[in-house]
This record gives structure tokens, sequence and C-alpha cells, in this order.
């Protein structure tokens, strides 16, 4: 696609429940970066691939967290056991590697925790 | 670790005025300084950016400047405009890791 895709545009889950975010980043952007967005806030950090590996994951809460990108491609983020707090927006956003340094974004998923 | 922080959170100013925000960082070695536009519900939009060998770069009504001793960053907007009106965060990056650290933002209004 053109752009970064996100999948679902919006979740609501219960309390306890597991949910998996999904981003399709820009064909051939080997960087791919996950932020938390709280509303009028600027992205926190979560947790960034080059390629397939987690090149930093410093910025994910808790081990409730997890991300994987096992193709170099398309990349999911996964919360175990919600809890209310983790309600917010969920950025995902890729860049190239070849010069270009420029971080484009998803539309971003919505989560909210019932 | 790395770290940004942004100022003011909130920024209002009549239309035609001029608005300014800084950001300050921590990472010496960041080196590419991303200003970000997002509009209430949509993504965030990159509108000027600018990388260390530069101190300053323009573009049209917008420009940044950058004082890499300090580690200060500002964006700069004149003559503002209600389609100004936006969240607003900066963010330093790496290119020799591709990480990048984004401040808090700053929601500006611009009044009509």
């Amino acid at each position: 696609g053109a752009g970064v895709s996100q999948t679902p545009s919006n979740k609501v889950t219960e309390k306890g429940k597991y949910v998996e975010l999904r981003c399709d980043p820009i064909s051939g952007h080997t960087a791919l970066y996950w932020y938390r967005q709280s509303l009028g806030q600027g992205p926190e950090f979560l947790i960034y691939f080059q390629g397939t590996g987690a090149a930093d994951d410093s910025g994910l809460p808790n081990d409730r967290f997890f991300a994987v990108r096992p193709e170099g491609s398309v990349s999911t983020l996964k919360i175990q056991r919600t809890e209310r707090g983790d309600s917010a927006v969920y950025l995902c956003a890729s860049s190239s590697l070849a010069g270009d340094t420029e971080a484009f974004f998803g539309q971003g998923t919505r989560l909210t925790v019932v | 670790g790395e770290n940004v922080e942004q100022h003011p959170s909130t920024l209002s100013v009549q239309e035609g005025d001029s608005a300014v925000i800084k950001c300050t960082y921590s990472d010496s070695a960041s080196n590419y300084f991303p200003w970000y536009k997002q509009e209430l519900g949509k993504r965030p939009q990159l509108i000027i950016d600018i990388r260390s060998n530069v101190g300053e770069k323009k573009d049209q009504r917008i420009a940044v400047t950058l004082n890499k001793t300090a580690k200060h960053f500002s964006l700069h907007i004149t003559e503002t405009q209600p389609e100004d009106s936006a969240v607003y965060f900066c963010g330093a990056g790496d290119s020799g890791t591709y990480k990048y650290i984004f401040g808090t933002g700053t929601r500006l209004k611009v009044l009509a």
C-alpha cells in the first residue's frame, strides 16, 4: 500500500482479555516503531525493530506487552491481561534505512479497555 | 535514557501572530529533528525537519532552529492561520540507530 496501515482502527475489549494490534509498514521500510499516545500528548516510545529483530524494547511498560515482526514486514503488538490503563491510541510508524530518516505514521488503533 | 522535553503544552495566539514551540533533548547522539502536526483524529504528519549539520531551515511560514551545543530546537510559525490549530510534537532521532523519541506535544489554538 501507499502508507502505513494499522488494523483494527478501533478495538474495545474487556479487562483481562488478550488483544493483538497489527501494523503493515510501507513496503521496503526496514525500521518499524510502536508508540502509545494519550489524548493531546506526543507519542510515547514502546519498541522498534530493524528487520525482524527488536532493536530496542525499553519502552514496553511491563511484561504484558510484547511485539513481533517475524518476516521483517508486518508487526503485531500483543497485550495480555489488558487493564483499563492500557486504553490509548497505539501508533505504528516505519522508516527507510537508506538515508531517508522521516518516520511515516499509521492512523493508529484506538484501544479501549472496559 | 533518552528524553525530549517540549514547551509549552498549550499555546493560544491570535490569527496573524507568530507561534514558537521549544524542545530540548538529552541524547547527544541525536542528529535528526522532525516536527509533526497532528489534527484531531488523524495521523501525525511531518511538516519540517532539520539535521544536525544545519542551524536553521525554513519552509514558507514554518522555520526550525537548532542549537546543538545547548541541545535545543524550536519551531516557529509566522502569520498563523486557523488551520494551523493542531497538536504539534517534536522528535529527536539518531540516524545511526534510527530510534525516534518524541516530545509530549503542544496544542496550538489560533484564534480568529
